[in-house]
């Protein structure tokens, strides 16, 4: 079965600093990728989805951007993080029906 | 039309008591219903899916009830425990895309 890895687990960053998420999946091949962000006590909104190698899907406009350099990783990018971008980011990857979601990152912009 | 309207935003139960959340949808072509459970500072896991051929499928004290004529679909947690107490979402895909739309989640609090 699929394990998702996220690091890191929780981030401080200021106003304007860049950004770099990393998601690893393990015990699949070729998986549809999925970023999502939960702000607090709201539901899950998807960024960003992928389904291979250099393959990007955004879902809605705004200040981050995705890249997928290899099969099993995914990561999310922001070259000037906004108060807003604060949240709970989930990578997940899907197996037929399931979407499998890693353990998450809490970041949090100052 | 790809919205999942999801119901209550919040509910809090007693302990051995019925838990109830209603989802609602519009589009037809949706073929896969799961809920999705998620405690504090973790990430969603599927808790029960069902597909449209049947009405109700149980698993444990979980079940979900699925109504497709009136396009709405719920999840009934019997003799609901202090341990239930998460945040519950359904979620609904259609063939073969699979992408799943998301209801906006319920907070469920069983109190002891």
């Amino acid at each position: 079965s699929q394990t998702i890895h996220q690091w890191p687990a929780t981030l401080v960053q200021p106003v304007g600093s860049p950004l770099s998420l990393e998601c690893t999946v393990e015990g699949t091949s070729n998986p549809n990728l999925y970023w999502y962000r939960q702000a607090a006590g709201r539901g899950l909104q998807l960024l960003f989805y992928s389904v291979g190698i250099g393959q990007i899907s955004s879902e809605v406009p705004q200040n981050l951007s995705a890249s997928r350099p290899q099969d099993r990783q995914f990561i999310l990018s922001s070259k000037k993080l906004l108060l807003s971008d604060s949240g709970f980011y989930l990578c997940a990857c899907r197996s037929y029906n399931e979407q499998f979601f890693g353990p998450g990152t809490r970041l949090t912009v100052l | 039309q790809q919205q999942v309207k999801q119901s209550p935003q919040s509910l809090i139960v007693q302990k051995g008591g019925i838990s109830i959340i209603n989802c609602a949808y519009e589009n037809t072509a949706f073929d896969y219903f799961p809920w999705y459970q998620q405690f504090p500072g973790k990430g969603p896991a599927l808790l029960i899916a069902i597909r449209p051929d049947v009405s109700e499928k149980k698993e444990g004290r979980f079940t979900i009830s699925f109504n497709k004529s009136a396009k709405q679909f719920s999840l009934h947690i019997m003799d609901s425990q202090p341990g239930d107490s998460a945040t519950y979402f359904c979620a609904a895909s259609t063939n073969p895309n699979y992408q799943l739309i998301w209801g906006a989640g319920t907070k469920l609090i069983i109190k002891p």
